[in-house]
């Protein structure tokens, strides 16, 4: 069974672009959450999709949006990127809680 | 408020000891409990969780976690410990969605 793919794996951009992020879970699960992921903060929970829905949101400001379509592949979006925005972006995807969580191995983005 | 705490951010133990890295937890209610591992530009990988039944858990690459309600830990363990387990650990419990400690960095020495 295919693991969790997230694409792309590094993006640099600049302060003030924006830029979406592509998670596509394990097959059969329906829930898929967001993780930001920083030396400072440790791993800072984002949001979190069911079937189409937003489930769970964390304390973000709302330059982070996200989405999941019918097939359960998802997106988070950043607008307005700022430096602090640079970290590693997690996706995880799991069948119903509480069964595991199943990592992707992330998008590396650096804003300049 | 319900969290999950790694007390140490580093843990150096050598190669063939036994290593614990430990996770204490405040949650109401039965709490479900989880360790994941992260190598450098990987994602987390899952060990071990505990929902509920035996107290010591067994998970993968020969770990192992000890829930102890009265002293509410979740110690992460290994009898003998391989220069590749080092690596970043995080325990984490599960209450409608997933709560996350602030990981506690192995280092096995050869």
């Amino acid at each position: 069974k295919a693991g969790v793919t997230q694409t792309p794996r590094y993006l640099i951009k600049t302060r003030g672009q924006q830029v979406t992020l592509s998670c596509s879970p394990i097959s059969g699960h329906r829930s898929v959450s967001w993780y930001q992921q920083t030396p400072g903060q440790g791993l800072q929970f984002l949001f979190e999709y069911f079937s189409e829905t937003q489930r769970n949101k964390g304390n973000f400001p709302g330059r982070f949006s996200g989405r999941q379509f019918s097939n359960s592949r998802s997106e988070m979006n950043v607008s307005t990127l700022e430096l602090g925005d640079s970290a590693l972006y997690l996706c995880a995807s799991s069948l119903e809680l509480p069964s595991p969580l199943h990592f992707g191995n992330g998008t590396r983005l650096t804003v300049t | 408020a319900q969290s999950v705490a790694q007390p140490e951010d580093q843990v150096n133990v050598a190669e063939g000891n036994p290593l614990t890295v430990k996770c204490t937890y405040s949650v109401s209610g039965n709490p479900y409990l989880f360790w994941y591992v992260q190598y450098p530009n990987r994602g987390l990988q899952f060990l071990l969780k505990y929902i509920t039944g035996d107290n010591l858990v067994k998970g993968s690459y020969g770990f192992e976690a000890e829930f102890n309600k009265s002293q509410t830990s979740f110690h992460l363990k290994k009898p003998s410990a391989l220069v590749s387990d080092s690596a970043l650990y995080f325990c984490a419990y599960n209450f409608n969605k997933f709560y996350f400690g602030s990981g506690t960095k192995l280092n096995v020495k050869p």
